[in-house]
């Protein structure tokens, strides 16, 4: 079975410059989650998607970040204009229902900004 | 320069022992907590979960304690092997918190040899 698949793997991009990330949620799960990972905060909930509306954005540290989900097979977060401090691994994050349930993690997206 | 973040507490066991992993939580309105595995360039990966009407659960080779009294969650991994070594997480939700956990810091278990 395929799990959660986030692309590109790694990326590298100068301070300024736009960068969108990519993510497929398991077939079926309708939630979707964007989380940050740092060694200064750990692992933090960006923004997460129900039925591909958004639920909670509280998480998302300003207007830089955008967050979309067209269909319940995509989504993208998008960082403009991206800054050295937005330099984190970001995973996305899939589960089936919206109440208590288990979230299955991608690989994600390194992401170091120059 | 040198950065400064998070100082991962780390945990050493010989291969073979028993391990025990502590976390502290903070709300005692969360009702569910899971424990997660992340291994170096990885996702975090779900080991186990425990609700709060619970204060045992018993998976393959691990069992999670939970103590509601004192806030505290313990994973125990029985017979550690070196596939163990690992960053562990513990996250809690929040009663009517939808989906919003939150992870702890997480420890680093290094197996022995």
């Amino acid at each position: 079975d395929a799990g959660v698949i986030q692309s590109p793997r790694h990326e590298v991009t100068e301070m300024g410059q736009e960068v969108t990330l990519r993510c497929k949620p398991i077939s079926g799960h309708n939630s979707l989650f964007w989380y940050r990972q740092t060694m200064m905060r750990g692992l933090e909930l960006l923004i997460y998607f129900n039925n591909n509306v958004p639920i909670d954005d509280s998480g998302m540290p300003e207007d830089r970040f955008s967050a979309k989900m067209p269909n319940a097979s995509f989504s993208t977060l998008k960082i403009q204009p991206s800054e050295p401090r937005d330099s984190a691994v970001y995973f996305c994050a899939s589960s089936l229902g919206l109440t208590k349930e288990t979230q299955y993690f991608g690989p994600g997206t390194r992401l170091l900004v120059l | 320069g040198e950065s400064v973040g998070l100082h991962l507490p780390t945990l050493s066991v010989q291969e073979g022992d028993n391990s025990i992993i502590n976390c502290a939580y903070s709300n005692s309105a969360s009702d569910y907590f899971i424990w997660y595995k992340q291994e170096s360039g990885k996702g975090p990966q779900f080991i186990i979960d425990i609700r709060s009407n619970m204060d045992k659960r018993q998976g393959q080779r691990v069992t999670v304690l939970l103590n509601k009294t004192v806030k505290h969650l313990s994973l125990q991994i029985a017979a550690t092997q070196p596939g163990d070594s690992a960053v562990y997480f513990c996250a809690e939700n929040e009663h009517n918190y939808g989906q919003n956990f939150v992870f702890g810091p997480g420890t680093r278990l290094s197996v022995l040899p």
